[in-house]
């Protein structure tokens, strides 16, 4: 079955730290992939999205994700995370012609100052 | 900011009442979709619109109908509010299927009891 696996529940890293939150599909192609942050309260927004072309895609405030077709996953990087950055961070995937966006069930970040 | 607004925000209800949620949008795209959020399920999809009168199920539409008779608004029905139903509902839009960025309302907070 088609599925989006976010293994961490929660991660807690330090301020100016380096952040690695992971993603794993299961699907037969390659999907559309997406990350998405929710802030306390907030509805979510796009943090950086890959369809073709270069597997490294660079987002909004410093994350970048990373597409490694051999491994089905979509890992999401920042080289030194800020206090601001503390939030949800949700998955997703587009994986067939029906164009439903499927979510994992999220990573919780937490920053210690 | 995307221009979609939910309401209720906040709703307490009793099991066995109907409840409405609404989504409204100024953005004038062509698709619209209700998510729920539950801890550890991530985000779900309920139904979605990809124009007025032309609506689908998602993943979890059981218990939901939805209707959309103009390009702003998509209602979201429970008919017989049950407490497995207490959830935060989320609204999206996009101007493309699939492939595009969803804009997320800020969510409808709906308490079943």
């Amino acid at each position: 079955a088609q599925s989006v696996t976010q293994p961490d529940i929660h991660i807690t890293v330090s301020e100016g730290a380096s952040l690695e939150l992971r993603c794993n599909y299961s699907y037969g192609a390659t999907p559309y992939l997406f990350w998405y942050v929710q802030s306390p309260g907030q509805g979510l927004q796009l943090l950086l999205k890959y369809f073709s072309g270069d597997t490294l895609v660079q987002g909004i405030k410093g994350f970048e994700a990373e597409f490694k077709r051999s491994q089905s996953s979509f890992n999401l990087r920042k080289p030194s995370v800020h206090w601001s950055d503390a939030a949800e961070y949700f998955c997703a995937v587009v994986m067939d012609s029906s164009y439903k966006l499927i979510f994992g069930s999220g990573t919780r970040l937490l920053v210690r100052p | 900011d995307a221009g979609i607004t939910q309401s209720p925000r906040h709703k307490v209800t009793e099991t066995g009442t109907p409840v409405t949620l609404r989504c409204h949008q100024t953005e004038n795209h062509r698709y619209m979709y209700w998510y729920r959020q539950d801890p550890g399920h991530g985000l779900r999809l309920i139904h979605y619109s990809y124009g007025v009168k032309d609506t689908d199920k998602g993943e979890v539409s059981d218990g939901y109908s939805v209707s959309r008779s103009k390009t702003e608004d998509f209602l979201l029905t429970l008919e017989s509010a049950t407490s497995s139903q207490t959830s935060v509902y989320f609204c999206a839009i996009s101007p493309v299927e699939g492939a595009g960025e969803l804009f997320f309302g800020e969510g409808s907070r709906l308490t079943v009891l």
